[in-house]
């Protein structure tokens, strides 16, 4: 079953403006991660932040994380038609002995030209 | 090569064949992961292999699914009497990961499967 869920489920908004993303779990973690998937295609891995760590940064993306409330957010900024997809959250399991990956539902961002 | 390779790209079958699809992982990669992708959905969790040993198949969906990687490179997953519910897209990652190391993994992307 899925891991938990993301939020909005489909966002859309115009090129240049800043997309966020959110996304919550169930379980305690050793990371949590970010993937793009364009339409027919596979995961392409875009960040992964540990469980001690609270917010890291790569180019235009910013990931935060809180433990606490088990949610994490993921935020595009100056957004390009290219970033048009679907963002999944994967979480990997504090303490399980193998790295599977449980994906939230996903959103899906459309960036209008 | 350079990625995870996945094939056939495609498949359709009528309900009740089976069908085998092929995962080339990354060259020296040791886990390697299947997951399985409804439509509109995020993947969800198949099994688990570090270099030939299966190591958790608890996400195989029934008895009829079956996975090998029988020289810790290649692997294949299998369904026998597909059914219409094993519609999906089968999704293979890998990594050079052997235990817990926060690295991310590597996917291909995918074989769409079809059953009529």
């Amino acid at each position: 079953s899925q891991q938990g869920e993301e939020d909005p489920q489909a966002l859309s908004i115009q090129e240049g403006e800043n997309a966020t993303m959110n996304c919550s779990y169930k379980t305690s973690i050793n990371n949590l991660q970010w993937y793009r998937q364009n339409s027919g295609r596979g995961l392409v891995h875009l960040i992964l932040i540990r469980s001690n760590e609270r917010e890291k940064h790569s180019g235009r993306l910013r990931v935060t994380l809180d433990t606490s409330k088990k949610s994490s957010s993921l935020l595009i900024t100056a957004s390009r038609a290219a970033d048009t997809a679907s963002y999944f959250c994967a979480t990997v399991r504090a303490n399980f002995g193998n790295e599977k990956l449980t994906f939230g539902t996903g959103t899906r961002l459309t960036i209008i030209p | 090569g350079a990625g995870v390779s996945q094939s056939p790209r495609y498949k359709v079958a009528k309900r009740g064949q089976d069908v085998a699809l092929r995962c080339d992982p990354i060259s020296g990669h040791v886990s390697l992961f299947w997951y399985q992708q409804a439509l509109g959905q995020g993947p969800e969790f198949l099994t688990y292999f570090q270099n030939e040993a299966q190591l958790d198949k608890s996400g195989l969906p029934s008895d009829r699914f079956f996975a090998e990687r029988p020289e810790g490179s290649v692997s294949t997953l299998k369904i026998q009497r597909t059914q219409q519910e094993d519609s999906a897209v089968y999704l293979c990652a890998s990594s050079p990961a052997r235990v817990t190391s926060n690295q991310p993994q590597h996917f291909g992307d995918g074989t769409r499967l079809s059953i009529l």
